[in-house]
């Protein structure tokens, strides 16, 4: 069965920390895996990594991705209070639909 | 603005009701999904379709029916509603690949 399973589920932070969120996955003919973030609504995208070692980067915001370990990493920098959110990774595998984890809930307070 | 249109965005339903949730993309997108969210449980996958005419199950299929008639709608119908439906609907489309999805900003719907 496959499994995508995030840590921690939930997180509190202070303004200007750095966080660590982590994604493990376990599936059948691996295509790529998401990050998104999900404020009151609908998730947006963050990140797609399909090569592992290659770091994407957006801002205060990067993600590495593993395929010997099958695991993700997504690194919040400085984070401010904006950055609250359900940050949510996904697999895909083969051509069919992505596989969610259950998300990490992250609250930085000022 | 192009996106995915979700509607009702709120619905309050007494069990056994039935009801239509639509979902309309206007990106000339292919792959259409309809996923639950609950508390602590992630987006869980409950009916896709790779192209117009075509439908298949998710990871919890049972108490739904979908259809798409044209490429740009997505319907989740639920015949009999019971309080276990009760949850958050995001519809979902992409092109088969390379960019994610892109989200409707869902319906919440509780049954009663």
């Amino acid at each position: 069965e496959d499994k995508v399973v995030q840590s921690p589920l939930s997180l509190v932070v202070h303004e200007g920390d750095t966080v660590t969120l982590n994604c493990s996955y376990e599936v059948t003919n691996f295509r790529s895996l998401l990050w998104y973030k999900q404020e009151k609504k609908a998730p947006t995208f963050l990140f797609m990594l399909t090569s592992s070692g290659i770091e994407k980067k957006s801002g205060r915001l990067s993600s590495i991705l593993d395929k010997k370990e099958l695991f993700s990493i997504l690194n919040i920098t400085a984070t401010q209070t904006g950055d609250s959110a359900v940050y949510l990774c996904a697999v895909e595998k083969g051509n069919t639909p992505l596989v969610f984890g259950k998300g990490t809930r992250l609250s930085v307070i000022a | 603005n192009a996106g995915v249109t979700q509607t009702p965005k709120f619905r309050v339903l007494k069990t056994g009701q039935s009801m239509t949730l639509l979902c309309a993309q206007d990106m000339n997108h292919e792959y259409m999904y309809w996923y639950r969210q609950d508390p602590g449980m992630g987006l869980r996958l409950i009916h896709y379709s790779v192209g117009e005419g075509t439908t298949a199950k998710g990871e919890v299929p049972d108490g739904y029916n979908v259809s798409r008639l044209k490429k740009q709608n997505f319907l989740l119908g639920l015949e009999s509603a019971a309080p276990s439906q009760t949850s958050v609907y995001f519809c979902a489309s992409n092109t088969g690949g390379k960019y994610g999805y892109t989200f409707g900003s869902g319906t919440r719907l509780t049954v009663v």
